[in-house]
Formats: C-alpha cells, sequence, structure tokens
C-alpha cells in the first residue's frame, strides 16, 4: 500500500540552525510530493510541490526540498530557522485515485 | 479574502447529539474534500465531492453524511455523535478533479464530544 513516513515526531532546533526534516514514501511511480505546514489552530499552507524536473524544488518561506528517487526520500530543508518556523510539518504524497495520503507529521521546536 | 471557511471553528457537544460543520471556498473550485485529524495530528481523507457528486468515501461510519448543495460548498453531518469522534476536521478543496494535488484547507473545526 502506498504510504508517507516522517520517521521524526518532533525536532529541536536552536534559532538560526538548520533544519531538515525527513519524509520517506512507498510508491509504484514517481509521486507527487508535498510539504505542508500547520500552525498552531491553523490550517494546512503548501510549502512547496514536487511534481518531476529538477529534483531541488524551492518554496515559500526560504525552504527547499530535493526529491531523491533512490532513497525514496523528500526531505525539507532550511539553512536558518526563525522562531516562527516552529508548528507541525507534513509530507504528503499525491495517489493517483485522487487521494493525498499524509504522513504522521514532526512537530518543529525552535529554541531561543 | 478567506478562500476556504469552515464554521463554526469550535464545536463542544455531548455524545448522542447531531451535529453540522459547514464549508464554503470562493475560489471556484469543482471539487471538494473533507478531512479528519486525530489527537495525534494523523490526517486522513473522509470524503470527496466534485461538482456536488461524491466520488471517494472512504471507511466512516454512516453517521456521517456529507452534502454538496452547490460547487461552493460542502457541509458535513454527524448523527449520534460519540466520543472517539473529537477531532479537528479539516474542508479542502482543488480546481479540477483531474488536479486533485493542489488542495486548498480550510482553518479547521475543532469537535470535542463530552
Amino acid at each position: 500500500a502506498q504510504s508517507v513516513t516522517q520517521p521524526d515526531i518532533h525536532i529541536t532546533v536552536s534559532e538560526g540552525a538548520s533544519l531538515e526534516l525527513r519524509c520517506n514514501y512507498s510508491y509504484g511511480a514517481t509521486p507527487y510530493l508535498f510539504w505542508y505546514v500547520q500552525s498552531p489552530g491553523q490550517g494546512l499552507q503548501l510549502l512547496l510541490k514536487y511534481f518531476s524536473g529538477d529534483t531541488l524544488v524551492q518554496g515559500i518561506k526560504g525552504f527547499e526540498a530535493e526529491f531523491k528517487r533512490s532513497q525514496s526520500s523528500f526531505n525539507l530543508r532550511k539553512p536558518s530557522v526563525h522562531w516562527s518556523d516552529a508548528a507541525e510539518y507534513f509530507c504528503a504524497a499525491y495517489n493517483q485515485g485522487g487521494k493525498l495520503i499524509f504522513g504522521q507529521g514532526t512537530e518543529l521546536s525552535v529554541k531561543p | 479574502d478567506t478562500a476556504v471557511s469552515q464554521t463554526p471553528k469550535y464545536l463542544v457537544t455531548q455524545m448522542g447529539n447531531d451535529k453540522s460543520i459547514k464549508c464554503e471556498q470562493n475560489l471556484g473550485h469543482d471539487t471538494m474534500y473533507w478531512y479528519k485529524q486525530d489527537s495525534k495530528k494523523f490526517l486522513k481523507i473522509m470524503f470527496s465531492y466534485n461538482n456536488k457528486e461524491l466520488i471517494i468515501n472512504e471507511t466512516v461510519p454512516n453517521r456521517f453524511s456529507p452534502k454538496s448543495p452547490d460547487k461552493a460548498h460542502l457541509n458535513l453531518h454527524i448523527n449520534s455523535l460519540e466520543l472517539g469522534d473529537s477531532a479537528v476536521y479539516f474542508c479542502a478543496s482543488t480546481q479540477r478533479w483531474g488536479d486533485s494535488y493542489e488542495q486548498y484547507f480550510g482553518p479547521g473545526t475543532r469537535l470535542t464530544v463530552t
């Protein structure tokens, strides 16, 4: 069955430090991949997406993600984290049946 | 300006009651969804409507009944509420069924059943 896994439930980084959130997918073909962010009490906001082509995609708020087919991964990165980045981050893959399959989410805390 | 809106934002009710959550999108999209986010933040699709027609119906108890009066609205009615229904319910929309990967989410409705 198609699935998306985020191995880290909770990550804490210091403000100004770099960030990498991991995402692995299980799919037969190259899926469409997404990262969403959910701030406390808010809905989900799309950070970036990968469909095809350049495997390094840029998103909003200074985030980027790299698709690695050999590792079935789509990790999210940011070179310097700001306190306002504290939120829940979801990786998702598009199922050809019209469904977005979400990972379990990674909660990011930012230390001052 | 709000793209996808939901009402109410918070809903507290007792077991056995019937309640509805409303969703509206002003994006001109054809397809709308309901998702449930449980206490562990896991998000799962419940229903999808395309042009008022039910397209996706996951394994959801039949106490949950979605209704789409028009393309811009998708409501969720829940009968005989149970403790396990406590969750955050998100509405989402996408321009066309074929673009189901470009989904826009509402702010969520936090349902608490006591």
